[in-house]
C-alpha cells in the first residue's frame, strides 16, 4: 500500500518570506499523480497544486511550486512571499488507481 | 457551478444511534469518495463510489456504509455509533475514477457522538 509521510506537523514563516513543506511516499508505481490541498479554518480543502510523475519538470502555480524528486520519492511544496491568507493546513496527497492517500498535514502559521 | 454540498453541516448524535450523511457531487462528477478526518489523524480513507458501485473500501468496521445513487449522490451511514466516531467527514467528488483527476472536498460534516 502507499503511504505518505509529512514529517513536520507545525511551520512559521514571516509574512511575504519563503517556506518550504516537505513530503515523502512510498509506492511501486511508477504512473501516479501527486497533490497538495489546503485546509483553512473554514474546513474547506483546496487544491493548491498537481504534479504527474511522468512530468520532470516541477508545477508551478502563481507563488506555489513543487520540487518534485521521482528517485527520491520527495515531493515539497514551496511558498513564495506567503501571506496572512496561506495560514492553513496543508495536506499532500497521492493518487492511485483506488483512491487518494493523504499525510497527515502540517500547520501553517503566517505571521506579521 | 455548484461545487461539492454536503448536508447536514452538523450532526450532533447518541452512542449506540445511527447517522446519515449526505453528498452531492459537482455536476458530471461519477465518483465519490469519503473520508474521516479525526483531530490529529489527517484523512482517513473509507469509502468510494464511482458508476452507482462500491469500488473501494478502506479499513472500516462494517458498521460503515454507504451508497451511490443514480444521480451520483451519495449517502454515509455509521451505524451503532460510538465516541470515537466524532469526527469530521469529508466527501470528495472527481470526474471519473482515473488517477489523472483531482478531487473537488465539500466542506464536511462535523459529527459529534455522545
Amino acid at each position: 500500500a502507499q503511504t505518505v509521510t509529512q514529517s513536520q506537523p507545525e511551520m512559521s514563516v514571516q509574512e511575504a518570506e519563503t517556506v518550504t513543506l516537505s513530503c515523502t511516499y512510498d509506492t511501486s508505481e511508477s504512473d501516479y499523480y501527486l497533490f497538495w490541498y489546503k485546509q483553512p479554518p473554514s474546513r474547506q480543502m483546496i487544491l493548491v497544486i498537481r504534479q504527474e510523475a511522468y512530468k520532470q519538470q516541477n508545477a508551478t502555480e502563481n507563488r506555489f511550486s513543487v520540487n518534485f524528486q521521482k528517485a527520491a520519492k520527495s515531493f515539497s511544496l514551496k511558498i513564495s512571499d506567503s501571506q496572512l491568507g496561506d495560514a492553513a493546513m496543508y495536506f499532500c496527497a497521492y493518487r492511485s488507481a483506488d483512491q487518494f492517500y493523504f499525510g497527515t498535514g502540517t500547520s501553517l502559521t503566517v505571521i506579521p | 457551478e455548484a461545487g461539492v454540498t454536503q448536508s447536514p453541516t452538523h450532526l450532533i448524535k447518541t452512542r449506540g444511534q445511527q447517522a446519515t450523511l449526505r453528498c452531492s457531487p459537482i455536476s458530471g462528477h461519477t465518483s465519490v469518495y469519503w473520508y474521516q478526518q479525526a483531530l490529529g489523524l489527517g484523512l482517513q480513507f473509507l469509502l468510494w463510489y464511482d458508476e452507482g458501485e462500491e469500488r473501494n473500501r478502506g479499513n472500516f468496521p462494517p458498521r460503515f456504509s454507504g451508497r451511490q445513487f443514480p444521480n451520483y449522490s451519495s449517502e454515509l451511514n455509521v451505524n451503532a455509533l460510538e465516541l470515537e466516531d466524532s469526527a469530521l467527514y469529508l466527501c470528495a467528488s472527481s470526474t471519473n475514477g482515473q488517477r489523472n483527476t483531482e478531487a473537488f472536498f465539500g466542506q464536511g460534516t462535523r459529527l459529534t457522538v455522545v
